[in-house]
């Protein structure tokens, strides 16, 4: 079965820092990963796919097989990323997404 | 229009109550989607419809009832719930066929409080 692992349920830095929020998926096929945000009274919104190899709002992250892991990375961290954060895969035969239990990243200023 | 929109924001219902939410998209989308979301934890997969037909439905109870009237509307039933059923329900909508099309666009969500 497939699982999604957010280790960290809180990460707090402060404005300018470097932001890693970690992720490690389990999946027995080629994953399809995604990191979706939630703002404070927001709805759910898409940051990233792994497929578009994009940069969102300063944020990467790149898929690692090996490690099967999909870290989200920030360089200098800004007070409107505190939101949180969830790591999410997708079983691409039903279409069905797993997510993972989210983190919150609180960016002091 | 390039938003899943969802009513009501927030509804409040007896154990014996009846009640319908309800979802739409016009972004030609053909696969819908029902996630529940409770407090502090992350949405879980209920039902999945694709081109109107039901694909996915993950073990929940018959208390609840999605219908798929059209491709642009998706409705949950709601009947006979218990007080555990309270949480954020949220619709999604995707694009079918190609990776590159499997975004999954979430509505606000209705928050649903059950006496």
């Amino acid at each position: 079965a497939q699982r999604v692992t957010q280790p960290e349920k809180l990460l707090s830095v402060f404005k300018g820092a470097p932001v890693e929020l970690k992720c490690n998926y389990s999946y027995s096929g080629s994953p399809e990963l995604f990191w979706y945000v939630q703002y404070s009274r927001q709805r759910l919104q898409l940051l990233l796919r792994h497929i578009s190899r994009e940069s969102i709002k300063g944020f990467t992250a790149d898929l690692n097989k090996g490690e099967t892991s999909f870290h989200l990375k920030k360089p200098f961290a800004q007070e409107e990323d505190s939101a949180m954060y969830y790591c999410a895969l997708m079983d691409t035969g039903r279409r069905a997404l797993t997510f993972g239990s989210g983190t919150r990243l609180q960016v002091q200023p | 229009d390039t938003e899943v929109t969802q009513t009501p924001k927030h509804l409040v219902m007896g154990m014996t109550n009846k009640k319908s939410l309800k979802c739409e998209q016009h972004m030609g989308h053909r696969a819908m989607y029902w996630y529940k979301q409770k407090a502090k934890k992350p949405p879980e997969l209920m039902f999945v419809y694709s081109y109107e037909k039901l694909s996915i439905n993950e073990s929940v109870p018959s208390r609840f009832s999605p219908e798929c009237p059209n491709s642009s509307l998706l409705n949950l039933h709601l009947h006979a719930l218990q007080p555990e059923d309270s949480a954020l329900y949220l619709c999604a909508s995707s694009q079918e066929g190609g990776t590159l099309t499997d975004t999954q666009y979430f509505g606000p969500g209705t928050r649903l409080t059950v006496l």
